[in-house]
């Protein structure tokens, strides 16, 4: 099973900053089966990325994905406050099972 | 509007069978892998398991810590996929989420719609 580790577990920024968050995985995992998860309280999870870095239908380009292998970026810029909220990463596809990461949360500073 | 709906969620004994439906609309059902991903109060994101689409023969994954109690099913006629969850342990309470996943002779996509969520509780 791959694992996926995020990394930090808890930014505090400032509402117009960016923000970077880190997915690495415990092998490599293929570009086409990554993905990115926005949640809020009470909310499901909201899809941003896949494919490592495709946005998904309505995300805003502020939101960006990068990386190959077993590292993966998910950037910000230009933090709002409604951006202020957990994030996934996830990897799935051909292979099961998925894995998610552990999350990290994004929160005003 | 494209949406999943998730119903069935309950307070159960452990040991007890619950059974989770998920009712699809605005999207051709049939052609879609779907997914069950849960989340326990106040953790992360558990990925379920999974059934094909009957383009790739209608099959069934499943996580380890699900496998030999819980399966899933779909009736493609109905637009339902189903959640049915034996032998539940107290760990297996959690909001359990529908998702549509890889569309059939696609393989670039993402886990693109989810349901609203559903609340099983397992306690005695």
């Amino acid at each position: 099973e791959i694992v996926l580790t995020q990394s930090p577990g808890t930014l505090s920024l400032s509402p117009g900053e960016r923000g970077t968050l880190s997915c690495r995985a415990s092998q490599s995992v293929s570009s086409t089966y990554l993905a990115w998860y926005q949640q809020k309280p009470g909310q499901a999870p909201r899809l941003l990325i896949y494919g490592a870095s495709r946005r998904a239908t309505g995300i805003p380009d502020k939101f960006s994905g990068s990386g190959s292998g077993t590292d993966f970026t998910l950037t910000i810029s230009r933090l709002e406050p409604e951006d202020f909220a957990m994030y996934y990463c996830q990897q799935y596809g051909i292979s099961p099972p998925y894995t998610f990461g552990q999350g990290t949360k994004l929160e005003i500073k | 509007e494209v949406q999943l709906v998730e119903s069935g969620g309950d307070l159960v004994q452990p040991g007890r069978s619950l059974r989770l439906s998920c009712t699809a609309s605005g999207f051709t059902f049939a052609d879609y892998t779907m997914s069950w991903v849960r989340q326990a109060p106040g953790k992360g994101l558990e990925w379920v398991g999974f059934i094909r689409s009957k383009g790739y023969g209608g099959t069934t994954e499943y996580a380890a810590s699900v496998k030999d109690r819980f399966s899933i099913s779909r009736d493609d006629s109905k637009n339902i996929a189903y959640l049915q969850m034996n032998s539940l342990k107290i760990e297996d309470t959690a909001v359990y989420y529908c998702v549509r996943d890889k569309p059939f002779l696609e393989y670039l996509y993402g886990l693109d719609v989810w349901g609203q969520g559903t609340t099983v509780t397992v306690s005695s």
